[in-house]
């Protein structure tokens, strides 16, 4: 059964840092795996996907890693801002029949807040 | 993005009522929908997979008489709470998949929130 753990379960940074939240699960067969924003009491937002063949992928200030065979994945951001304050979730697709299966599994989520 | 639309964003009820969520896909059909429940401080934890035409396919130890999902549309999915009871309380979150691009992206959206008194 796939799980996925994510570390820290809350930081708090002082802004203008970079930081990195972790990812990690225990079955390597995954299609694919991805990190989103949640705002409280709101829904997700995707932020970066990176598919099983892939080892990271970036949008703006944010970096995503992916080392399949150790069941990890990180999530960068550059030079923090207070807007970046949220829950940031981790969720892996696992591999399924020809292709993907359709459950995303998720993580419980790094609660990151950034001082101004 | 893709963007899904729920409804109501927050639905406070009495015990043993009953709560429709509607789910939308505003800008692409959605053949297939998700339902999830996150509790505070808790993953999102997948509740039932609805397909459009067909019925839902449930996850494990999720009741389908209580939780009834119906996919009536390529854009529209419901989930409705029955005899709702406060263990109920939780927040809903519903995602649909986009067919379009060959990553088959799941896209969320804003969740309800539902409080059983």
């Amino acid at each position: 059964k796939q799980e996925v753990t994510q570390i820290p379960a809350a930081l708090s940074v002082p802004e203008g840092e970079n930081l990195v939240l972790n990812c990690s699960f225990t079955d390597s067969a995954i299609y694919n795996l991805q990190w989103f924003r949640q705002d409280p009491g709101k829904g997700l937002t995707s932020l970066l996907l990176i598919q099983s063949s892939q080892r990271e992928q970036t949008s703006g200030r944010l970096n995503a890693s992916l080392d399949k065979s150790s069941g990890r994945s990180t999530l960068y951001i550059a030079a923090s801002q207070p807007g970046d304050s949220a829950t940031y979730l981790c969720a892996v697709r696992p591999e399924g029949f020809q292709g993907g299966s359709e459950k995303l599994v998720f993580g419980k989520g790094t609660k990151l807040t950034v001082n101004p | 993005g893709a963007v899904v639309s729920q409804h109501p964003s927050r639905v406070i009820c009495k015990s043993g009522t009953s709560v429709k969520i509607e789910c939308r896909s505003l800008d692409f059909q959605a053949t297939t929908m998700f339902w999830y429940r996150q509790f505070p401080k808790q993953s999102l934890m997948l509740m039932a997979t609805s397909n459009e035409g067909s019925k839902a396919t449930y996850e494990q130890g999720v009741e389908k008489d209580k939780f009834l999902i119906n996919h009536a549309s390529l854009t529209l999915s419901t989930l409705t709470v029955t005899s709702a009871h406060p263990e109920d309380s939780s927040f809903y979150i519903c995602s649909a998949r986009d067919p379009r691009g060959w990553q088959e992206t799941q896209y969320f959206g804003p969740g309800t929130r539902l409080l059983v008194l």
